[in-house]
């Protein structure tokens, strides 16, 4: 597959375990935010998206955390499985319709 | 339904050529919007389209265009090729402007020598 990430950050951990991916954004005026999964040779895939009015949003397996203080999100998955193992990109709204994407944590899930 | 299809999937073009990637939205989609993917900038928005009209546009040089056509299909041109603009191009589709959940294809690979 395709390589998309030649120095991005890792996060490696035990099949089973949580896994909690961090994003730090810039503008303190965004206020929409989703993370995408991106496997190799694919394009990314919407996982689950929070507005500023929030500070939890959860879907299946996965939660999103928001803290407007630190301008900080962050992606919890449970019991994280081989499949979960991509790299993983935040992206906050900075126009009408033009996002801004974090740099990505690559996730290594371990059998 | 099938998804967003982008053509070629992987090119290979020489420094000063020119290269014009297709993109395929989901049926429906109206909205088209074109990412640049280097592994030192991570992904950038280059422009999205709606209704064969440019709405927003990320900053790159005019060496980088697009267009659509009347059934959403979408084109992106870029000229004068330089050797950082070896990328993984992604097109991402969506009903209408303004609509966040956004449908991208595979990407396709292009290589400058």
């Amino acid at each position: 597959g395709e390589s998309v990430g030649l120095h991005l950050p890792t996060l490696s951990v035990q099949e089973g375990d949580n896994s909690i991916i961090n994003c730090a954004y810039s503008n303190s005026a965004s206020d929409y935010f989703i993370w995408y999964k991106q496997e190799s040779g694919k394009g990314p895939q919407f996982i689950i998206d929070i507005r500023s009015n929030m500070d939890k949003r959860q879907g299946q397996r996965v939660t999103v955390l928001l803290n407007k203080t630190v301008k900080h999100l962050s992606l919890q998955i449970a019991a994280t499985q081989p499949g979960d193992s991509a790299v993983y990109f935040c992206a906050e709204l900075e126009d009408f319709n033009k996002f801004y994407f974090g740099s990505g944590t690559k996730l290594n899930v371990k059998p | 339904k099938a998804g967003v299809t982008q053509t070629p999937r992987y090119l290979i073009k020489t420094r000063g050529q020119q290269v014009t990637l297709s993109c395929s939205p989901i049926s429906g989609h109206r909205s088209v919007s074109w990412y640049q993917q280097t592994p030192g900038q991570g992904l950038q928005f280059l422009f999205e389209y709606f209704s064969e009209t440019q709405r927003n546009k990320g900053n790159f040089p005019g060496r980088f265009s697009g267009r659509q056509f009347s059934n959403s299909r979408s084109e992106m041109n870029v000229s004068t090729l330089e050797l950082g603009d070896s990328a993984l191009y992604l097109c991402a589709s969506s009903f209408r402007t303004g609509d966040h959940e956004q449908y991208f294809g595979p990407g396709t690979r292009l290589t400058v020598t």
